[in-house]
């Protein structure tokens, strides 16, 4: 089973500030890696796809990067809505996996 | 518009079993596959099942394999997990969620949960 590790576990940052979360996998995933955000009572929400694919409608200050075992979600500037916990999932290897999590939360 | 309702959960005791239900609408059901995914309290997401849009692919989490069954019903536009020899660290809430056309193993949209508690 693919191991995905998140860190850091929680990020402490205001408004407008850059959010830059990682998420490192036991072994290669190759590009198949996706971002998820969810907040308390939601369902998640699907950010990015094989890494670096907006899902519909997500906004351009989302973005994702990396291939292989490193990833990067970035959140350029941070609104009031993107104070969530985030989730990294791997689609490489049945099982698919999730890593787990980390939580931006206002500073 | 997408939608997914989830149902069926509830209270069971261990050992109990439990039927969920996913009713979709607003896209061709058949074409897409489907995941199961849980939250359990306090924890992260953790993916289930999978099934490809014509059952062809059927594949589970290993702590819940030969336990639950996913299938679906295309003409009914619906997907169901049986979930047999519940145990504790079963209880999560539970989301359906639809495969994306190009990486079928993500999921684009999701059902609101439904929440199933496993405890004597």
């Amino acid at each position: 089973e693919i191991v995905l590790t998140q860190s850091p576990a929680t990020l402490s940052l205001s408004l407008g500030e850059r959010a830059t979360l990682s998420c490192r996998a036991s072994q290669s995933v190759s590009s198949y890696l996706a971002w998820y955000q969810q907040k308390p009572g939601q369902a998640p929400r699907l950010l990015i796809y094989d890494a670096s694919s907006r899902a519909t409608g997500i906004p351009a200050r989302f973005s994702g990067s990396g291939s292989g075992t490193d990833f990067t979600l970035t959140i350029s500037s941070l609104e009031p809505e993107d104070f969530a916990v985030y989730y990294c999932q791997q689609r490489s290897n049945w099982p698919l996996t999730f890593g787990g999590g980390t939580k931006v939360e206002i500073k | 518009e997408v939608h997914l309702v989830e149902s069926g959960g509830d209270l069971v005791q261990p050992g109990g079993s439990l039927r969920l239900s996913c009713a979709a609408s607003g896209f061709t059901f058949s074409t897409f596959s489907m995941n199961w995914v849980r939250l359990p309290p306090g924890k992260g997401l953790e993916w289930v099942s999978y099934i490809s849009g014509g059952s062809s692919t059927i594949q589970y989490a290993d702590s819940v394999k030969g336990r639950f069954t996913i299938s679906r019903d295309n003409a009914k536009s619906s997907l169901h997990l049986q979930m047999n020899s519940l145990r504790a660290e079963d209880t999560a809430v539970y989301y359906c969620a639809r495969g994306v056309a190009a990486a079928p193993t993500n999921s684009d949209y999701w059902g609101q949960g439904t929440l199933v508690t496993v405890s004597s």
